[in-house]
């Protein structure tokens, strides 16, 4: 399984973008990037995924580099309703099995 | 339509008993996973179940262990309890294991003393 890098901390002024950075280096070809956040004392809440294309739904967008060795989530407005752990992790396309990193603790501050 | 279930959502055992943990995954799901997260270890993988069948399994003992049941409802037991089994313990479930978004439940809260 691939690991992924990502920074521990990272604060965000409210209606601002937040930019969360993820490094997969050694992802392989039939990895998929998925993108998960946890708010305290929940369970993760999916947020998006994507092979090689950036991709984009109601709550953030997914920029993926050609190389595929980096990405970044891009929460467009954030709100004080987005403060959480974000994961980024690397996943086969065929199980269910993930494996979360440290993440990135993210703080939107008014 | 109702989310992920996972009963008790607290639980308070003493070393060496063993405990049962319940997952009811949303209508129509059958694969369900169980996760364990602590302050130190973060959030492990522990098993994945579809249609019945373990799919893979994390790098814990012998002494966690699961089912899933015809209906995809799941459980999860661990035996001889240690102080260092107290964690927040999740299940997740997808449609199938093709890559679809994973729900996850509240998590049961288990302390060990």
């Amino acid at each position: 399984d691939a690991k992924t890098t990502q920074p521990t901390s990272m604060d965000c002024a409210e209606g601002r973008a937040a930019n969360l950075p993820c490094n997969h280096s050694t992802i392989s070809g039939n990895e998929y990037v998925y993108w998960y956040r946890q708010i305290h004392s929940q369970g993760p809440q999916y947020i998006i995924h994507g092979l090689k294309n950036n991709e984009t739904n109601e709550m953030a967008s997914l920029i993926i580099t050609e190389d595929r060795k980096s990405s970044t989530l891009i929460l467009p407005h954030a709100t004080l309703r987005d403060t959480a752990v974000y994961y980024c992790i690397v996943r086969l396309y065929n199980t269910d099995k993930l494996i979360f990193g440290t993440g990135t603790r993210l703080q939107v501050f008014p | 339509k109702a989310g992920v279930t996972q009963t008790p959502r607290y639980l308070i055992k003493t070393r060496g008993q063993q405990v049962t943990l319940s997952c009811s995954p949303i209508s129509g799901h059958r694969s369900v996973s169980w996760y364990q997260q602590t302050p130190g270890q973060g959030l492990q993988f522990l098993f994945e179940y579809f249609s019945e069948t373990q799919r893979n399994k994390g790098n814990f003992p012998g002494r966690f262990s699961g089912r899933q049941f015809s209906n995809s409802r799941s459980e999860m037991n661990v035996s001889t309890l240690e102080l260092g089994d107290s964690a927040l313990y999740l299940c997740a479930s997808s449609l199938d294991w093709s890559g679809d978004e994973q729900f996850f439940g509240p998590g049961t809260r288990l302390t060990v003393l």
